[in-house]
């Protein structure tokens, strides 16, 4: 069981779309982060937040925009996305920021047509 | 640099025993564990920090040896709802880093 949510589960867009994940987590963290995985990639960490805060870029382009309005709440804006942006976006949460444990979401499969 | 794992894959039968191994170039604060089963969410498993302890749960447990920068995670007489991709997440100092994950062992077990 898991208190992480995303919405949606699945995705579809053409590479001039725009369009936003969401995440939204009810364990009362401090903390949340973005990920991606790629088919026979490791996790790679995209952005971080903390207390509302972003404390991490991982050197994302531009393309990919967090919001986070308050400390339950993620969003992850798309737009002009590329076709090798395809993957599935992991939101995860922590009581802090760091190596707390994280609690995943199930995840947004995206594919970029 | 993230860590290595290995295997990348394995396939056992329901009952038999495996390793997963996960190396580091770097020296380790700590180690997490998660597995994340198909089209659901990774899965907290155990924490382990430095001072070369062991941990367990039910008949998964793990070791971590600060020396050799690697941790081991054992799955005992396996079942097949372990069945799933397991990831390591390093720590490579106690200073508020973040973890950085291995690229994950596919672990099958088959009736």
């Amino acid at each position: 069981e898991t208190g992480v949510t995303q919405t949606p589960r699945h995705l579809v867009m053409g590479m001039t779309n725009k369009k936003s994940l969401k995440c939204e987590q009810h364990l009362g963290h401090n903390a949340m982060y973005w990920y991606k995985q790629s088919a026979k990639k490791p996790l790679e960490l995209m952005f971080v937040y903390n207390f509302k805060e972003q404390t991490e870029n991982n050197s994302v382009p531009s393309r990919f925009s967090p919001e986070c309005p308050n400390s339950s709440h993620l969003f992850l804006h798309l737009h002009t996305l590329q076709p090798e942006d395809s993957a599935l976006y992991l939101c995860a949460s922590s009581p802090n920021r760091g190596t707390d444990t994280q609690y995943f979401g199930p995840g947004t499969r995206l594919t970029v047509l | 640099q993230q860590p290595v794992q290995s295997p990348q894959a394995v396939i056992l039968r329901e009952g038999e025993d495996a390793v997963i191994n996960c190396s580091s170039s770097k020296a380790l604060y700590s180690v997490h564990w998660y597995r994340q089963k198909h089209g659901e969410a990774p899965v907290f498993l155990m924490i382990l920090l430095k001072g070369g302890e062991q941990k367990g749960h039910e008949k998964i447990s793990a070791s971590f040896n600060e020396k050799k920068q690697q941790s081991s995670l054992y799955l005992t007489a396996s079942q097949l709802s372990y069945s799933g991709t397991y990831f390591c997440g390093t720590e490579s100092n106690n200073a508020g880093n973040m973890l950085t994950f291995g690229g994950g062992t596919r672990l099958m077990v088959k009736p």
